[in-house]
C-alpha cells in the first residue's frame, strides 16, 4: 500500500494556460475523487470515478474542467484556460465500494497546488 | 441537502490540557460522519468515522468523538493536548447512500497547542 500519489505537488501557471493533474489511487481501489480545497476553507467535492465510469460531477466543475481515468487506474484533472480563481489544492482520494461500515475508508492524497499568475 | 458547522475556526490549548472540537452536523436521514486532521501542505488523515455502530467512537492518537442525534453533534475530543496534535482539523458529513464518498466537509478549525 503506496497510498494514493498526486503530481506535480506544486503547479505556477499563467492565466489562459491549461494545466493537467494526474492521481494515482492505492492499486486495488475501484473508487477515485477529486476535491478542491481553497485557503482557509473544507474540501469541497468535485467528481468521482468507480472504475472508469465518472458517476457524478459537482456544479462546480465548470467546462473548463474534465477528468478522465481512461483505464479505470490512474486519474488526471485538466484545466483549461485557467483563471486566477482556479488558484486552489486539488485534492485526490480514492476507496474500495463497500460502505465505510465494512471498514471501507477514504484515503486521500497529499494534493496539488496550483496558483494561477 | 447535508450541511457541517464547525464552531470556532482557531483554539489555542495548552499542552496538556483538554482538546475539544465542535461539529454540528445537518442531515435528513442518519449519516456517516467523519473527523480528519491535516498538517501543512499536505492531505487529509482520517482520525475517526461514525458509521451508526457504537455512538462514541475512538480513533487514532488519542482522540474520540461522541454522536448525538439529538444534538445532531459530532464533537471531538482528546483528554491531553500534544505538541504534535497543532494541526487542522476538519468534521464531514455524507449519506449512507452508494455514494456515500460525496463528502461535505466543514469550514476546519485550526488547533494551536502552547507550551
Amino acid at each position: 500500500d503506496t497510498g494514493v500519489s498526486q503530481n506535480p505537488r506544486h503547479k505556477i501557471t499563467k492565466r489562459g494556460q491549461n494545466v493537467t493533474f494526474r492521481c494515482d489511487p492505492i492499486s486495488e481501489h475501484n473508487r477515485l475523487y477529486w476535491y478542491r480545497q481553497t485557503l482557509g476553507q473544507g474540501p469541497e467535492f468535485l467528481t468521482y470515478f468507480q472504475n472508469e465510469a465518472q458517476l457524478e460531477k459537482s456544479r462546480l466543475l465548470s467546462d473548463r474542467f474534465s477528468a478522465e481515468r481512461p483505464k479505470g487506474s490512474f486519474s488526471t484533472l485538466e484545466i483549461q484556460r485557467t483563471e486566477q480563481g482556479d488558484s486552489a489544492m486539488y485534492l485526490c482520494a480514492s476507496s474500495l465500494t463497500g460502505q465505510p461500515w465494512s471498514g471501507n475508508t477514504i484515503y486521500f492524497g497529499e494534493g496539488s497546488w496550483l496558483t494561477v499568475v | 441537502a447535508q450541511s457541517v458547522t464547525q464552531l470556532g475556526s482557531h483554539v489555542s490549548v495548552s499542552e496538556g490540557a483538554l482538546v475539544l472540537l465542535r461539529c454540528n452536523y445537518s442531515s435528513s436521514v442518519p449519516p456517516y460522519l467523519f473527523w480528519y486532521v491535516q498538517y501543512p501542505n499536505q492531505g487529509l488523515q482520517l482520525l475517526l468515522k461514525y458509521t451508526s455502530a457504537a455512538t462514541l467512537v475512538k480513533g487514532i492518537n488519542g482522540f474520540e468523538a461522541e454522536f448525538k442525534k439529538s444534538e445532531t453533534s459530532f464533537h471531538l475530543t482528546k483528554p491531553s493536548a500534544h505538541m504534535s496534535d497543532a494541526a487542522e482539523y476538519f468534521c464531514a458529513v455524507t449519506s449512507t447512500t452508494d455514494s456515500w464518498g460525496k463528502l461535505q466537509f466543514g469550514a476546519g478549525t485550526q488547533v494551536v497547542v502552547t507550551p
